[in-house]
């Protein structure tokens, strides 16, 4: 267990709707990324949040947008869903968002999106 | 544009079996290199590399970075199926990961 909670685990919903994905990042940790990984492929950064403040933005549609709040917590939201959204998203904690020390980076167990 | 590619995209192998996964990359800005393994969801950290020529090893997996040459190489030996996973490679730059795509690894009995 990384310490790092995402919820839902898995959800289907069809296109055109908006999802919400939560994440919790481990105690004490400031940085939370998230990522996405399409079948057969590696993890996408889509974009990463330090102490509340957007830290760096990667491959992120407009479609979607995050945010990170006082209590740390972030949520990833997907609107205009289309097919090709279908993925499992991952979040991701770790102490610092100064210098990215890839081995203190702690993924959590991911949420299944599908769009149908 | 950051740009970390692995080989083979997946490979199947008996149980003994020796196997050698291979990431290549071209960024900017190069702090480390880091290999993880996927089983079912989330990744887990085997290795971080910054130095070339310095092999890590862990049990029967270790690995070697290229600076030079901009790659690096993950070695399993004596293969098990509990090996079975996909191997994720990933550059860190300018405070973000850049994964690869991975290599999906079958160990057969």
């Amino acid at each position: 267990d990384s310490g790092v909670t995402q919820t839902p685990k898995h959800l289907i919903t069809a296109t055109g709707q908006r999802v919400t994905l939560r994440c919790s990042p481990r105690s004490g940790d400031l940085s939370v990324y998230w990522y996405q990984q399409s079948l057969d492929q590696g993890l996408q950064f889509l974009i990463q949040y330090y102490n509340g403040e957007e830290r760096a933005k990667g491959n992120i549609l407009e479609r979607f947008s995050a945010q990170q709040f006082p209590d740390l917590h972030s949520e990833l939201n997907l609107s205009s869903l289309e097919l090709g959204d279908s993925a499992l998203y991952f979040c991701a904690s770790s102490p610092s968002g100064k210098q990215l020390s890839g081995n203190t980076i702690y993924f959590g167990e991911g949420s299944w999106l599908t769009v149908v | 544009e950051d740009k970390v590619v692995q080989s083979p995209l997946s490979l199947v192998v008996h149980e003994g079996d020796t196997v050698t996964l291979n990431c290549s990359y071209e960024v900017t800005n190069f702090r480390s290199l880091l290999w993880y393994k996927q089983e079912k969801k989330a990744p887990t950290f085997l290795f971080m590399l910054t130095s070339s020529g310095i092999e890590k090893k862990s049990g029967r997996l270790s690995s070697i970075l290229d600076k030079k040459e901009l790659f690096s190489i993950l070695n399993i030996t004596a293969t098990q199926t509990g090996d079975s996973a996909i191997y994720l490679c990933a550059v860190e730059a300018k405070s973000m990961l850049t994964f690869g795509g991975g290599t999906r690894l079958m160990v057969k009995p």
